[in-house]
């Protein structure tokens, strides 16, 4: 399974863009990126995949170079309650959803 | 709307007990996975099932057992509970091919 490597904490201002930096050198062929956002209490919430080149969606976008062994994931104009805990995990179908540590990102205003 | 359940939000049992947490999904998905998660250490995976009946073992499989006797339900079972397996429990499943996940709203576990 893909290892992935996540800083351990961020800090921002509301209004300002994040990037938020995942490392995945051993990613599979097959393998997706994927990125989930958990607030205290609940379940992760899916909020971007992608395979190569750029994503991007309502929430975020997602950045991924040619060679895949990174992603990076943008958050434009964060505010407070994007203050949260950041996941990035690498699998593909059947495979094991492995999470790391994650990012917690700490808006203040 | 989608939906994972779990059957319990909180929970306390005794040490030795056995303990059952049960997940339901309603979408047809065919993977489903059982975590653990600790203040510090992220989501653990304990174990995950590809198919009814089937089960894999995760990260952190000792001390729990699972079943899948049905496609939309799967089971964590801790055989002899134990203070250090108080822990919030989350439940998520997948469909076939995809990882997009959907999550339980978790089970607060306090064993004593």
């Amino acid at each position: 399974l893909a290892k992935t490597t996540q800083p351990i904490s961020m800090d921002s201002y509301e209004g300002q863009e994040v990037n938020i930096t995942c490392s995945h050198n051993n990613i599979a062929t097959n393998d997706y990126i994927t990125w989930y956002q958990q607030f205290p209490s609940q379940g992760p919430r899916f909020i971007i995949q992608g395979y190569k080149t750029k994503v991007t969606n309502e929430v975020a976008s997602l950045f991924i170079p040619a060679d895949r062994k990174s992603s990076t994931l943008s958050l434009p104009r964060v505010s407070l309650s994007d203050t949260a805990v950041y996941y990035c995990l690498v699998a593909m179908g059947r495979r094991a959803l492995t999470f790391g540590s994650g990012t917690r990102l700490q808006v203040q205003p | 709307d989608v939906k994972v359940t779990q059957s319990s939000r909180y929970l306390v049992k005794r040490t030795g007990e056995k303990v059952f947490l049960e997940c339901v999904q309603d979408m047809d998905h065919e993977n489903m996975f059982w975590y653990r998660q600790d203040p510090g250490l992220g989501l653990r995976l304990i174990y995950f099932s590809y198919d009814v009946k089937m089960k894999e073992k995760g990260d952190i499989p000792e001390g729990y057992s699972v079943s899948r006797e049905k496609k939309e339900r799967f089971s964590l079972i801790l055989e002899s509970a134990s203070t250090n397996q108080t822990s919030m429990y989350l439940c998520a499943s997948t469909a076939g091919g995809v990882t997009e996940a959907f999550f339980g709203q978790g089970t607060r576990l306090t064993v004593v």
